[in-house]
């Protein structure tokens, strides 16, 4: 089974720009949850997608967004671009049969913003 | 609202001696337990989990954790470390309402060679 894919893997971007995140969730996962990483702030919780609804949202503002397709592939988005918007973006996807938090993460998409 | 403690930012261990890597949870109910690691400029990868029963886990690479209610604590442990084991590792709780974890804020192995 292919594991979850992260497009893409490296982005650089300049302030005030916007970015789009591609995660293909492993087959038949329609949970899929968005994390950013930081040296300062750790692993923090963006957003979770189950069956093209968002279920959850963090304590991130409006400019992080995201969406989840039919065939549960998921995108986010973050708008006017700030420094402290480099991170690195990860993706997992959980099994719909349960919720209990086992999840699956992909290799995770970079983002430096200058 | 729940939150997890490693109380270790950085812990060095000479290869092929035993390891364990400490968690701390708080939470008023016995939550779901995992512990990742990540390899440097990796994603996150499950090493073992903790639902119910049996309070001793086996996981993936030679890696087991006890979990332990009265200390609200959730433990790594290895027998012996190998060099491939340097990497940072992470204490992750699940309390419900969809799969939102939360996380520690990670423990930096290093290994001597």
């Amino acid at each position: 089974k292919a594991g979850v894919t992260q497009t893409p893997r490296y982005l650089i971007k300049t302030r005030g720009q916007q970015v789009t995140l591609s995660c293909s969730p492993i087959s038949g996962h329609r949970s899929v949850s968005w994390y950013q990483q930081t040296p300062g702030q750790g692993l923090q919780f963006l957003f979770e997608y189950f069956s093209e609804t968002q279920r959850n949202k963090g304590n991130f503002p409006g400019r992080f967004s995201g969406r989840q397709f039919s065939n549960s592939r998921s995108e986010m988005n973050v708008s006017t671009l700030e420094l402290g918007d480099s991170a690195l973006y990860l993706c997992a996807s959980s099994r719909d049969t349960s919720d209990t938090g086992e999840l699956f993460f992909g290799e995770g998409s970079r983002l430096t913003v200058l | 609202a729940q939150s997890v403690t490693q109380p270790d930012i950085h812990i060095t261990v000479s290869e092929g001696a035993s390891l364990e890597l400490r968690c701390n949870y708080s939470y008023g109910a016995t939550p779901y337990l995992f512990w990742y690691v990540q390899s440097p400029g990796q994603g996150l990868q499950l090493l073992l989990k903790y639902f119910s029963g049996d309070t001793l886990v086996q996981g993936i690479k030679g890696f087991e954790a006890e979990f332990k209610r009265s200390q609200s604590s959730f433990n790594l442990r290895k027998p012996s470390v190998h060099w491939s084991d340097a990497a940072e590792y992470f204490c992750a709780v699940f309390t419900g309402g969809g799969n939102k974890l939360t996380f520690g804020t990670g423990t930096q192995l290093k290994v001597e060679l």
